[in-house]
């Protein structure tokens, strides 16, 4: 089945901050979603992203699917984005399941 | 806005007993998903619907069965809960055959069978 690996497992970053966050998938993809897992552990819709750019105030995402990655920006980071990032895929005629990758661990410190 | 809710946010059972988790999803979604979550494993797919008594297994359906039916309504079954099944287990729809196959979760369920 198709591989995702997230980069990299573990962010600490100073409130205001800007980053990066990497996923790499092994195969073409029909659908990539970005997700932020709460401290409570709800897995909250970032991004709907199979292909393309999207914008939602200080995050932002960018998957090249041609070159099998998508990235996740975060801008001006503050203590709430604290949590787990994970980036999901779907392909071929299983493209309604999601494959998951490992997630991105991100602190934010005041 | 897409609601998909669990019936308990915390369970507590033991060893043998029939556990049954509780998904509810207000979007006419034909697509219901289970999926636990382990440290160190991540997010895998246990099973999913995608109609009304419809259901395929995912990567690990061993110990679990499943029911739909209704459409709105997806439940997961532990037919005699083992400590190995301790875990967090997430529910999730999505939309079938449209633009986007956007799936969207619940809040979870944290099972701890002692």
């Amino acid at each position: 089945g198709i591989q995702v690996e997230q980069s990299p497992p573990d962010l600490i970053l100073q409130e205001g901050a800007n980053s990066t966050l990497r996923c790499n998938f092994s195969d073409s993809v029909n659908n990539l979603q970005w997700f932020h897992q709460n401290p409570w552990g709800q897995l909250i819709n970032l991004f709907y992203i199979p292909s393309g750019t999207k914008q939602n105030g200080r995050l932002s995402a960018t998957t090249v699917a041609t070159e099998r990655y998508s990235l996740l920006y975060i801008s001006s980071s503050q203590t709430t984005d604290s949590g787990v990032y994970f980036c999901a895929v779907g392909s071929g005629g299983s493209n309604y399941k999601l494959t998951f990758g490992k997630g991105t661990l991100l602190t934010v410190n005041p | 806005d897409v609601k998909v809710t669990q019936s308990s946010r915390y369970l507590v059972k033991r060893t043998g007993e029939k556990v049954f988790l509780e998904c509810v999803q207000d979007m006419d979604h034909e697509n219901m998903f289970w999926y636990r979550q382990d440290p160190g494993l991540g997010l895998r797919l246990i099973y999913f619907s995608y109609d009304v008594k419809m259901k395929e297994k995912g990567d690990i359906p061993e110990g679990y069965s499943v029911s739909r039916e209704k459409k709105e309504r997806f439940s997961l079954i532990l037919e005699s809960a083992s400590t190995n099944q301790t875990s967090m287990y997430l529910c999730a729809s999505s939309a079938y055959l449209s633009v986007s196959y956007e799936q969207y979760f619940g809040p979870g369920t944290r099972l701890t069978v002692t």
